[in-house]
C-alpha cells in the first residue's frame, strides 16, 4: 500500500531564504508526483507535475525533483517571500484508478 | 475557463438529511473524482469517474453515491447524512486518469457540517 510522508510538518523561515520541502513515498511504482499549494480555507492549487520518466520540473522560483529509486521528491523554493506562506502537499499517482495518495502536508510560514 | 467549480461553498445538515454536492468542469476532462479532507487524515478518495457513464469506488465510498451523465458534471450525493461526514469535500478533474498528461485540478471545496 502506497504511503506518502512529508517532513517537516511545519516550517518557519525568514524572508529571502531558499528552502527545501521533502516528500517520500513507499512504492516506487508511481506514474507521476504532483505538488500542490493550499491556502487556509481554500482549495488546492497545482504547482508542478513530474512524470515518472522525468527528473525535475521548474516553474518560476519553484523546482521539484523526483527520484523514484529512493522514493523521494523535493520541492525547492528560491528566495522565499511572505506570500509563499501556505500548506504544501505532495501527492503520488499510482495504479490504474487515477487515484492520488496525499501526504499530510508541510505548513510553511515566511516571516517578513 | 472557470476550471473546476463546486456548489455550495458551505452547508449545514441535520443527521439523516440528504443532499447533493455539485461539481462541474469546463476543460473537457474525462477523469473526475471526489476527495474529502479531514484533520489528521489528509485527503482521501471517495469516488471517481473515467468518463461519462462510468464511475467507481475509491477509498471511502460508504454513505455516498455518484453518477456521471455528462462529461462536465459529477455530483456527489449524501444519502443520509451522519456527523462522521462532517468534512471538506473537493472535486478534481484531469484530462485522463492514470498515466499520461493527467495533471489534476481541484475545485474550491464544499465545507459540510452535519449536526
Amino acid at each position: 500500500k502506497q504511503e506518502v510522508t512529508q517532513i517537516p510538518a511545519a516550517l518557519s523561515v525568514p524572508e529571502g531564504e531558499n528552502l527545501v520541502l521533502n516528500c517520500s513515498f513507499t512504492d516506487s511504482a508511481i506514474y507521476n508526483l504532483q505538488w500542490f499549494r493550499q491556502d487556509p480555507g481554500k482549495g488546492l492549487t497545482s504547482l508542478l507535475l513530474i512524470q515518472s520518466s522525468q527528473r525535475e520540473q521548474t516553474s518560476g522560483r519553484l523546482n521539484a525533483s523526483l527520484d523514484k529509486s529512493s522514493g523521494r521528491s523535493t520541492l525547492y523554493i528560491a528566495a522565499s517571500q511572505p506570500g509563499d506562506s501556505a500548506t504544501y502537499l505532495c501527492a503520488a499517482g499510482s495504479g490504474n484508478t487515477g487515484k492520488l495518495i496525499f501526504g499530510q502536508g508541510t505548513t510553511l510560514q515566511v516571516k517578513p | 475557463n472557470a476550471g473546476v467549480t463546486q456548489t455550495p461553498k458551505f452547508q449545514v445538515l441535520k443527521t439523516g438529511q440528504s443532499m447533493t454536492l455539485q461539481c462541474a468542469q469546463d476543460m473537457n476532462h474525462e477523469y473526475m473524482s471526489w476527495y474529502r479532507q479531514d484533520p489528521g487524515m489528509g485527503l482521501r478518495l471517495i469516488h471517481y469517474s473515467v468518463g461519462a457513464g462510468i464511475t467507481d469506488q475509491g477509498e471511502v465510498p460508504n454513505g455516498y453515491n455518484v453518477s456521471r451523465s455528462t462529461t462536465e458534471d459529477f455530483p456527489l450525493r449524501l444519502l443520509s447524512a451522519a456527523p462522521s461526514q462532517t468534512s471538506v469535500y473537493f472535486c478534481a478533474s484531469s484530462r485522463t486518469g492514470g498515466r499520461g498528461n493527467n495533471e489534476q485540478f481541484f475545485g474550491p471545496g464544499t465545507r459540510l457540517t452535519v449536526l
